[in-house]
């Protein structure tokens, strides 16, 4: 199956910096991505949909302005999680979307985020 | 809106043994996917079984099959001779297949069930 990549796979940060988190789709072009949120113990909560070369899609209750996506290529999509405070340390999913591929969506292996 | 509900939080089953997981979903679409996920302690995420809703034969991977009731909104997994790397986090999802501008709807997850296995 196709492979989508997440780096890094842990972070730690101070209160108050920001994060970036990258996405590749490593053998395919994904024309959709998704960036999930699942705290311990609980389903994946989606954050956005981007498609490459257009701006995010937020979904209700998330900050556009706290966690800025940029789908900027057909194989990378990057989560910067921006001021980020100990509430947004969580585990960050993402996920893409082969247009050829039939609509199968793939996942990365996500992102611990810990913020102190 | 569409919903999946997972109604069995955790779940348990003896090695060799064969364990059912449920999962019902709401919808008012005719046209859609389901899917199961498993989310192992790696936290990957790997789909497991996916199902197309006009098909009518229930879909089987190996050892794993669903049984999909389509009236009764039903879409369980039935894992045959478990064994010890199945247990993890098992999620059952929805997709509409209707054309968003080009891109079909996204994933809708149910809660999830933890299924253990016992050696």
């Amino acid at each position: 199956g196709a492979v989508v990549s997440q780096h890094p796979s842990r972070v730690i940060c101070k209160s108050g910096t920001s994060v970036k988190i990258e996405c590749r789709s490593l053998d395919f072009q994904a024309t959709t991505m998704f960036w999930y949120r699942q705290f311990p113990k609980q389903s994946l909560m989606l954050m956005a949909t981007s498609n490459e070369g257009s701006k995010a899609t937020y979904e209700q209750g998330v900050e556009k302005d706290k966690f800025l996506i940029n789908h900027a290529s057909l194989t990378l999509s990057t989560l910067t999680v921006t001021s980020a405070h100990p509430e947004d340390s969580s585990f960050y999913i993402c996920s893409a979307r082969n247009r050829r591929g039939g609509y199968e969506q793939y996942f990365g292996p996500g992102t611990r985020l810990t913020v102190t | 809106a569409q919903t999946v509900t997972q109604s069995q939080p955790e779940m348990s089953v003896q090695e060799a043994e064969t364990v059912t997981l449920s999962c019902t979903y709401d919808t008012s679409e005719s046209d859609y996917y389901l899917f199961w996920y498993k989310q192992p302690p790696s936290r990957q995420m790997i789909l497991v079984i996916r199902q197309e809703a006009y098909k009518q034969q229930n879909a089987t991977e190996n050892r794993f099959s669903v049984n999909f009731q389509k009236a009764a909104k039903s879409f369980s997994l039935k894992i045959s001779d478990s064994q010890l790397g199945d247990a993890a986090m098992y999620f059952c999802a929805y997709r509409s297949a209707k054309n968003y501008g080009g891109s079909q709807g996204n994933l809708i997850f149910g809660k999830g069930t933890k299924l253990s296995v016992k050696p």
